[in-house]
């Protein structure tokens, strides 16, 4: 199976900081690369699917890149209402596998 | 509105069993795959199954094949998971997602699962 190993476990970041977290598969998963924001106390939501896309309502500050085995989410420029843990998740084939997750915290 | 309402959860002792419900409305049900994740007390997302929309394929994670099984009935707009031979690390929040409209696109609020004797 097709691991996942997500990076860093934690950070921490002022406001208005560019944050870059990092996704990375054992093997190619082409772009099926999703990002997930869970807020404290809420469900899960998703961020951004096929590597790239915006789900809808989606600020444009949540960015995402890569390709193959290698993705990253950065958000542009950190506002309070991010401060998540957020996972990636590959769907390109069964089992579907989520990261270990990236706890995100204001300094 | 897309809902997703689990229900189910409880106090089960270790070698229990447990059926956990779904149940879905706002969106054609039998037109969209569903999925179970689950999420152990402080710790991350694990992943745990997949059921197509006509009931077939379906697909497990290792940690728990051949002891739980997701089912659907679409005339109902409810999916299942049968939860068999408990672990303590089976506790956890368990939520049904489904790939509405791109994977794991909506959410439930979860069913709470304990494993203890």
């Amino acid at each position: 199976d097709i691991q996942m190993t997500q990076s860093p476990s934690s950070l921490s970041a002022s406001v208005g900081d560019r944050i870059t977290i990092t996704c990375r598969a054992s093997q190619g998963i082409s772009n099926y690369l999703a990002w997930f924001q869970e807020k404290p106390g809420q469900v899960p939501k998703l961020l951004i699917y096929l590597t790239s896309t915006l789900q809808s309502g989606v600020p444009s500050r949540f960015i995402g890149s890569g390709s193959g085995t290698d993705f990253t989410l950065t958000i542009s420029s950190l506002q309070p209402e991010d401060v998540a843990t957020y996972y990636c998740l590959k769907y390109n084939s069964a089992p579907r596998t989520f990261g270990q997750g990236t706890k995100v915290e204001i300094k | 509105e897309v809902q997703l309402v689990e229900s189910g959860g409880g106090l089960v002792q270790p070698g229990g069993s447990r059926r956990l419900s779904c149940a879905a409305s706002g969106f054609s049900f039998s037109t969209y795959s569903m999925n179970w994740v689950r999420q152990a007390p402080g710790k991350g997302l694990e992943w745990i199954s997949y059921i197509g929309p006509s009931g077939s394929p379906t697909y497990y994670a290792d940690s728990v094949k051949g002891r739980f099984t997701t089912s659907r009935d679409n005339a109902q707009n409810s999916l299942y998971l049968q939860v068999n031979s408990l672990r303590d690390e089976d506790s956890a929040l368990y939520f049904c997602a489904t790939d509405l409209p791109n994977p794991l696109g909506s959410w439930g609020q979860g069913t709470l699962v304990t494993v203890s004797s």
